[in-house]
């Protein structure tokens, strides 16, 4: 079983509807990242939490909100997903500034 | 707010070429990761760095980290096929979190 774990692993959603993504992971680490990939621009950093009752806006939240439901789980919801949401999100953990462990991805298309 | 900053962010090789890829902080790092993510897949650990002037070898590749912290180099001797993906240099910005530059997506010739 992997180490991070992401669902769904593909998604199309029409715009305005709510969606979320989930992550759960095995690893016993207290950070939690989700980051968005498109083409040319890299991971960037939407929400990232340190413990359970820590959660902290990264580059790109806005449009996204996160809850970190216990230790091993962080969603990421789009309250209204719009088409240019459309991308690859990466759930990470890492152990202190260290090593990020990422989960297999999540390509989500809203039309 | 602090960037990590990478080039190229393409570069095409013929297999058997070497290849570079750069990456430079707008701040000092407490470490730098390299990372490689394959097509399709997910990124990938490759190594940390930790000490100013650090360099340390996998097989064909070489990392280094500059002697001020702030930049850092991924060296790919003789490319393979195995080696396509795009990689990525990250490191710890000052409230803690990864922060990632933008890759570099290498293609190789066959």
């Amino acid at each position: 079983d992997a180490d991070v774990t992401q669902t769904p692993r593909n998604r199309i959603t029409k715009t305005g509807k709510r969606i979320m993504l989930e992550c759960s992971q095995t690893k016993g680490h207290d950070r939690m990242y989700w980051y968005r990939q498109d083409p040319g621009l890299g991971l960037r950093l939407i929400y990232y939490s340190f413990d359970v009752k820590d959660i902290n806006k990264g580059e790109i939240s806005d449009g996204y909100s996160v809850s970190r439901q216990a230790q091993a789980k962080f969603s990421l919801s789009l309250e209204s997903a719009i088409p240019n949401q459309t991308a690859l999100y990466f759930c990470a953990t890492s152990e202190g500034r260290t090593e990020a462990f990422f989960g297999q991805g999540t390509r989500l298309t809203v039309v | 707010g602090q960037q990590v900053m990478q080039i190229p962010q393409y570069q095409h090789v013929q297999e058997g070429e070497d290849f570079t890829t750069y990456c430079n902080s707008s701040t000092t790092l407490s470490n730098i990761q390299w990372y490689k993510q394959r097509p399709g897949g997910h990124p990938v650990f490759l190594i940390q760095l930790v000490k100013s002037g650090e360099v340390k070898k996998q097989k064909r590749l070489t990392f280094q980290f500059g002697e001020a912290k702030k930049n850092s180099s991924l060296h790919i001797t003789a490319t393979q096929t195995t080696d396509v993906g795009t990689y990525f240099c990250a490191g710890p910005d000052r409230d803690d979190k990864i922060i990632f530059g933008k890759g570099t997506r290498l293609h190789i010739l066959p």
